[in-house]
């Protein structure tokens, strides 16, 4: 069945630094691969949607990459902020059509 | 306008009970989901509904059924409570299946 792994222990980083979150699948091969942020007692918000013919996508201060090879895609927060802390969810379509998410990763910003 | 809502945002009942949540989506979306997270925070897809194909997560009891009276509305009907089902859940919506979701706000469910 489709696996979908982050890393489930927090990442702690002082501010300005560049947090780098990473996301490994296994079993599928998905056209897309999304990022969604996490707030305590608050739903998913979208942030970013990569497409598999894609290498790299931006949106301000937030990069994510896809590498269909590896099976795995990166996400990096530059120049991070304590208001980045947040936990961070990939998600991707799955072989039974199903948006299915990774566990997470906290992410701390620390002042 | 709230994008996607759902109600009650707070559910507390007891053990044996049967309950329903709503999901009420404005954006016009085809797809609608709705998932259970629990409290190590995986947030677990349970249904997926488009265009009247309902797609079922097999690990999903059958005491759970997903209502959707037209395509802006996908409820959660919970026969027989059991203390395993207290989670939150959510709704969501998406233009189709695989692309960008908007989530609702959650139900946090409380069996006793």
């Amino acid at each position: 069945s489709q696996k979908i792994e982050q890393n489930s222990e927090a990442l702690n980083i002082q501010e300005g630094k560049t947090a780098t979150l990473t996301c490994n699948y296994t079993n599928y091969s998905p056209a897309y691969l999304q990022w969604y942020r996490q707030d305590p007692g608050r739903g998913p918000v979208f942030l970013l949607l990569i497409r598999e013919n894609e290498k790299e996508k931006r949106k301000e201060r937030l990069k994510v990459t896809f590498d269909t090879t590896l099976k795995q895609s990166l996400f990096h927060i530059t120049a991070s902020q304590p208001a980045d802390s947040a936990t961070y969810l990939c998600a991707l379509r799955d072989a039974g059509n199903m948006l299915t998410f990774g566990g997470g990763t906290r992410l701390m910003v620390k002042p | 306008d709230t994008a996607v809502s759902q109600t009650p945002k707070y559910l507390v009942t007891q053990m044996g009970n049967d309950k329903s949540i709503k999901c009420e989506q404005n954006l016009g979306h085809d797809t609608m989901y709705w998932y259970k997270q629990d409290s190590k925070k995986f947030l677990k897809i349970m249904f997926s509904y488009n265009n009247k194909e309902l797609i079922i997560n097999e690990t999903v009891p059958n005491r759970f059924s997903p209502k959707s009276p037209d395509k802006a509305h996908l409820n959660l009907h919970i026969n027989s409570l059991e203390l395993g089902d207290s989670a939150v859940y959510f709704c969501a919506s998406s233009q189709d299946q695989g692309r960008e979701a908007f989530f609702g706000q959650g139900t946090r469910l409380t069996v006793v």
